[in-house]
């Protein structure tokens, strides 16, 4: 069955520090996603990109988040500048149409943050 | 925006039994409703949804409600096993809309 697989499953990073946390979505899907989950508390949207771009975005994602596909299969997260609340889970999902709204998700990046 | 409300937290049932999981929404033109299973170290998986022209939908073990007038959701869980001890996550969202309002989480363990 096909799945979206995510890299690294953990990372420990000092603040400041630039992540990059990487994502491949299933194969014929188009539509991407990233979400977090801050321990204990829910699972927050992050940012969903289709067709090249980014096509919707929370407040949580600032300028210090960017996304991109830099070739036909990954998907990337990058944090420019770590802060220690950045430390969370964030969670990878694609979709192959937003009208039936099925997202998979893969099995997440743990970020810490020192 | 959209807020998802879940309760209880943690729910604890011995197998065989029954659980089930409540969930709210706040605003009225969502229209997808999904449930997501998240065992230790895995990602969230999708076991079941509803959209809103329907009230109810079954696959085998699992049910899940809507009441629009209300504006929640449950998930039910039938002859549970020890299998079904995982994270059960709700969520609500407009067609379209691209962002998934997920609730906090509820924590379901079966007792042997």
């Amino acid at each position: 069955e096909p799945e979206v697989t995510q890299t690294p499953s953990h990372q420990v990073t000092q603040m400041g520090q630039e992540v990059i946390l990487r994502c491949v979505p299933i194969s014929n899907h188009l539509y991407f996603y990233w979400y977090r989950q801050i321990l204990g508390q829910k699972v927050e949207f992050l940012v969903s990109f289709y067709n090249n771009e980014i096509s919707e975005k929370s407040e949580i994602f600032d300028d210090q988040f960017s996304v991109e596909r830099p070739d036909g299969s990954n998907f990337t997260l990058k944090i420019r500048s770590t802060k220690l609340e950045d430390s969370a889970m964030y969670f990878c999902a694609s979709s192959g149409d937003i009208f039936t709204g099925e997202l998979f998700f893969g099995e997440g990046s743990r970020l810490t943050v020192l | 925006g959209e807020n998802v409300e879940q309760h209880p937290s943690t729910l604890s049932v011995q197998e065989g039994d029954s659980a089930v999981i409540k969930c709210t929404y706040s605003d009225s033109a969502s229209n997808y409703f999904p449930w997501y299973k998240q065992e230790l170290g895995k990602g969230p998986q999708l076991i079941i949804d509803i959209r809103s022209n329907v009230g109810e939908k079954k696959d085998q073990r699992i049910a899940v409600t809507l009441n629009k007038t209300a504006k929640h959701f449950s998930l039910h869980i039938t002859e549970t096993q020890p299998e079904d001890s995982a994270v059960y996550f709700c969520a609500a969202m407009i067609y379209g809309n691209n962002r998934l309002a997920f609730g906090k989480g509820n924590q379901v363990v079966v007792i042997p």
